[in-house]
């Protein structure tokens, strides 16, 4: 079945540091991609998003790319902040599977000063 | 309103009572999923609403978890006879529809506790 499989954590990073938060995926169909981010305390909210192979969605100055030949949408930053501290998710949703969610188990990151 | 809510916040409760969680979907929004958080736990589908659509329980771990949606808005999610181990954020989304491009916006969760 569909499934997400996304970096274990906690990554912890220095302030200005590059962040790569890995994920791939198995689908049977043609997925959209997500990233959600939950700040402490928070909800879950929409990071950013991509609908089809090859689109980059981006927000906040991260990024990813739906990669189809490498089955991965791995998030990127190219200098974090304290800010950034949160769990981020991984999540793909497909109709042929009812547009359900499939969400990765969260990758914690924490960024020092 | 602004947002998908949900009621109680936080709920304690003795092991073999019943429960109830609320969720009040953002408005016009016809797609309504309910999903679990475990502690250390990704996020597990429940259930979801698509209208006036039969729901999708394919993701109920019991018999002891139900859902139903009134009116095609506010959800309840119902927990029978609860266990240790349904302790968990219940975490509830909705979207404008259920293509695969619709963004699932997600309420705040209810913390449940078990005794």
């Amino acid at each position: 079945g569909d499934s997400v499989t996304q970096m274990e954590g906690p990554v912890t990073l220095s302030e200005e540091a590059f962040l790569t938060i890995n994920c791939t995926y198995t689908a049977t169909g043609y997925p959209s991609l997500f990233w959600y981010v939950q700040y402490p305390g928070e909800g879950l909210q929409l990071l950013l998003k991509a609908t089809k192979a090859d689109d980059k969605g981006s927000n906040k100055g991260f990024e990813a790319t739906y990669r189809k030949e490498t089955t991965s949408f791995h998030l990127e930053k190219g200098s974090v902040q304290v800010s950034d501290s949160a769990v981020y998710f991984c999540a793909l949703s497909a109709s042929n599977t009812g547009n359900q969610f499939y969400f990765g188990t969260g990758t914690s990151l924490t960024v020092i000063p | 309103g602004a947002g998908v809510s949900q009621s109680p916040s936080n709920k304690v409760t003795e092991k073999g009572k019943d429960v109830e969680l609320r969720c009040d979907p953002i408005s016009g929004h016809t797609a309504l999923y309910w999903y679990r958080q475990s502690l250390g736990q990704g996020l597990e589908f429940l259930i979801y609403f698509q209208g006036n659509s039969a729901p999708d329980k394919s993701g109920l771990p019991s018999d002891r978890f139900s859902a139903e949606r009134t009116g095609g808005s506010v959800s309840t999610l119902t927990i029978q006879r609860t266990q240790q181990e349904d302790s968990a954020v219940y975490l509830c989304a909705s979207s404008l529809g259920t293509g695969e491009k619709e963004t699932q916006y997600f309420g705040p969760g209810t913390r449940l506790l078990v005794l």
